[in-house]
């Protein structure tokens, strides 16, 4: 299986600018995608294949990346934007990272 | 408005079978792969099963494979999932999704609220 390795947590203060990496144990080509999932809710689509922004999200949200090194940045954060960022590859059998939990100061 | 509503979870006990529906509404369901994914408490996610529009193709990792078969009804815009030889390492909210448009968009941009199913006896 393809493994995704992903920060456990991060903390930023609203305005700032936060980016939050994901890295694959072989290359996935640009078949990375990312969610949001707040606390008791169903995880959302931010961005699919590296770089496209998921239909409703907000242009803030932006992703990067090919091969095995992924980022979604956030700029600028806001409050609501306090959840957890999953990553998940479909360039082999799909797998999902274990999670970048987002906390604001 | 494209929405995903589970049904079918419940407290089953190890060894024993469950049936999750997945109800769609708000797009041509004939047109969409779809899939299961679920969640253990407080963990991360993992990818279940797959199906093709036609169901005539279908995904499953192996943790589940052999015991688990997803499958639709096209004309009643329904997934389902049954799962069998149900074991504790399966509770978990199973959550139904939409795949991306393209065959080969295994990204999920549409999600239900999911279900609980809890494995004990």
């Amino acid at each position: 299986d393809t493994v995704l390795t992903q920060s456990p947590a991060l903390a930023v203060s609203p305005g700032e600018r936060v980016s939050i990496s994901c890295r694959a144990s072989e290359g996935v080509n640009s078949y990375m995608h990312w969610y949001q999932q707040k606390p008791g809710q169903q995880p959302k689509l931010l961005i699919y294949k590296a770089s496209n922004l998921a239909s409703g999200v907000p242009a803030r949200f932006s992703g990067s990346g090919s091969g095995t090194d992924f980022t979604l940045t956030i700029d600028p954060v806001e409050a609501d934007d306090t959840a957890t960022y999953f990553c998940q590859q479909s360039w082999n059998d799909p797998t999902f990272g274990a999670g970048t939990k987002l906390e604001l100061k | 408005e494209v929405q995903l509503v589970e049904s079918g979870g419940g407290l089953v006990q190890p060894g024993r079978s469950l049936k999750l529906s997945c109800a769609a509404s708000g797009f041509t369901f004939s047109n969409y792969y779809m899939a299961w994914v679920r969640q253990a408490p407080k963990k991360g996610l993992e990818w279940v099963a797959t199906i093709s529009t036609s169901g005539s193709r279908t995904y499953y990792p192996d943790s589940v494979k052999g015991r688990f078969t997803i499958s639709r009804d096209n004309a009643k815009s329904s997934l389902y999932l049954q799962m069998n030889s149900l074991k504790s390492e399966d509770t978990a909210t199973y959550y139904c999704a939409r795949q991306g448009i393209g065959t080969t968009d295994y990204y999920l941009d549409y999600w239900g609220q999911g279900v609980m199913v809890t494995v004990s006896s």
